[in-house]
């Protein structure tokens, strides 16, 4: 059974630090998203990272993907509360003939002044 | 402009009774999803449809039922024998191996 971890699980940051979030999984996957979701809102798409070394950017967030590891990391630079979010990574396998998103639990990410 | 839509937005439901939540997509994709989510958690799996008139369980199927008549529709049913169906339900489609799409969710709540 594919296991996707993230850690960790709530992040309290100030303004302006860096930090990392971690996304762990237990089986072969060529294919990682990170999303992203506002209290009580959908979940909007941020990166696809589509290949081992594969790395993204948009503004002060910045994704990987090692796919030897089994690891993905999405780095938050100078953050500022409107990153204030929970954030999700999914990874895509294979099962029967067919491919389904298997989500992490997520990073509650809170910026504080 | 094409999107998913989800209705109602929050929906009561009352002990032993069925309910159904509406999701449609103008987006062309074959393949559409429902995922539960609980507070503080993440999203689990609950049926899935690549094409019409197929779809497979997921990883939390018991309880509910599901129907895919239209490349556009796909409803779910929370049945009486989901007894814990509290929650917030997000429909989502996608072309194959490509990033999902959303819907703006439904919250079900027991009465």
């Amino acid at each position: 059974e594919l296991k996707v971890e993230q850690n960790p699980l709530f992040l309290s940051m100030q303004e302006g630090k860096n930090y990392t979030i971690y996304c762990n999984y237990s089986t072969t996957s060529d294919r990682l998203y990170w999303y992203r979701q506002d209290p009580g809102k959908s979940l909007e798409s941020l990166f696809v990272l589509l290949s081992n070394g594969a790395v993204k950017q948009e503004g002060r967030l910045m994704a990987s993907l090692d796919t030897k590891a089994r690891l993905s990391t999405l780095h938050i630079t100078a953050a500022v509360h409107d990153l204030s979010a929970t954030y999700f990574c999914a990874v895509d396998i294979k099962q029967g003939g067919s491919e389904k998103l298997v989500f992490g639990k997520g990073t509650k990410l809170t910026v504080n002044p | 402009d094409g999107g998913i839509t989800q209705s109602p937005k929050y929906l009561f439901r009352k002990e032993g009774q069925n309910v159904t939540l509406s999701c449609e997509q103008n987006l062309n994709h074959d393949a559409m999803y429902w995922y539960r989510q609980d507070p503080g958690q993440g999203l689990r799996l609950i049926y899935y449809s690549q094409i019409v008139n197929d779809f497979q369980k997921g990883d939390i199927a018991e309880g509910y039922s599901v129907s895919r008549e239209k490349k556009e529709s796909f409803p779910l049913t929370v049945t009486s024998a989901q007894k814990n169906p509290t929650a917030f339900y997000l429909c989502a489609s996608n072309r194959r191996r490509e990033k999902l799409f959303f819907g703006s969710g439904t919250q079900l709540s027991v009465l």
